[in-house]
């Protein structure tokens, strides 16, 4: 199966804005909602953001999620240190009756 | 709290099989439709397999055929027997619970298993 596609890689300096695009089909992003995981090295994915725009509570405000048509992106301000990891989009493939992962973005605070 | 505790996994030989456990605790599995999800060494992300009491199995292509998953509700634990194993099934397997009880949309995992590392080679 297809996945959703994301750049490999997006880096920026401390303190500012980065944004990770994800996109997808009418079978997908298009009709259902997508949802972003941030994975540090060695360890589970952890939810970031769901339903688009939603944050999980303990996600700090400086992540959020939109989303227009088949695609959507993942805003991070004011990055720090710790924002280093990778992010994956996902979302329901109404195709698979199951999940289609972007395959992944990972970003670096320079 | 919510956990989601894996065993299983290891080495295999290619043509092997193997039967990964998800023990799960602080929710009802029958609940909610579970999912295993994989990731190759150094790749992305991949969903292998979901699992709903009343909606059945569905499964990836490159595993449909060869694994099953399924589930043990007086023990509260998710399964996923693999067969036929390939070198490209290499990976870290986690298993993961959707946010909303059900099936449908939206569909996010709010809870992971720590991962399971199965690794297939002669």
């Amino acid at each position: 199966q297809s996945v959703l596609t994301q750049p490999p890689s997006a880096s920026e300096t401390p303190g500012q804005r980065v944004t990770i695009s994800c996109s997808g089909s009418s079978s997908n992003i298009g009709r259902n909602t997508v949802n972003w995981y941030q994975q540090l090295p060695g360890t589970a994915p952890k939810l970031l953001i769901f339903s688009d725009s939603q944050r999980p509570s303990g996600v700090p405000d400086r992540f959020s999620g939109s989303k227009s048509g088949t695609s959507a992106s993942l805003a991070i301000s004011g990055l720090q240190s710790e924002d280093e990891a990778d992010y994956y989009c996902a979302a329901w493939e109404d195709s698979l009756d199951g999940v289609l992962f972007g395959g992944g973005t990972k970003v670096t605070v320079l | 709290d919510v956990q989601l505790l894996q065993s299983g996994g290891g080495l295999v030989q290619p043509g092997g099989s193997l039967r990964l456990s998800c023990a799960a605790s602080g929710f009802t599995l029958s609940q909610y439709a579970l999912s295993w999800v994989r990731q190759a060494p150094g790749k992305g992300l991949e969903w292998v397999s979901i699992l709903s009491d009343s909606r059945g199995t569905y499964y990836a292509d490159s595993v449909k055929g060869r694994f099953i998953i399924s589930s043990d509700n007086s023990k509260n634990t998710l399964y996923l027997q693999m067969n036929s194993l390939r070198s490209e099934d290499t990976a870290a397997y986690y298993c993961a619970k959707p946010g909303l009880a059900g099936w449908g949309v939206p569909y996010y995992f709010d809870s992971w298993g720590q991962g399971t590392l199965v690794t297939v080679s002669s």
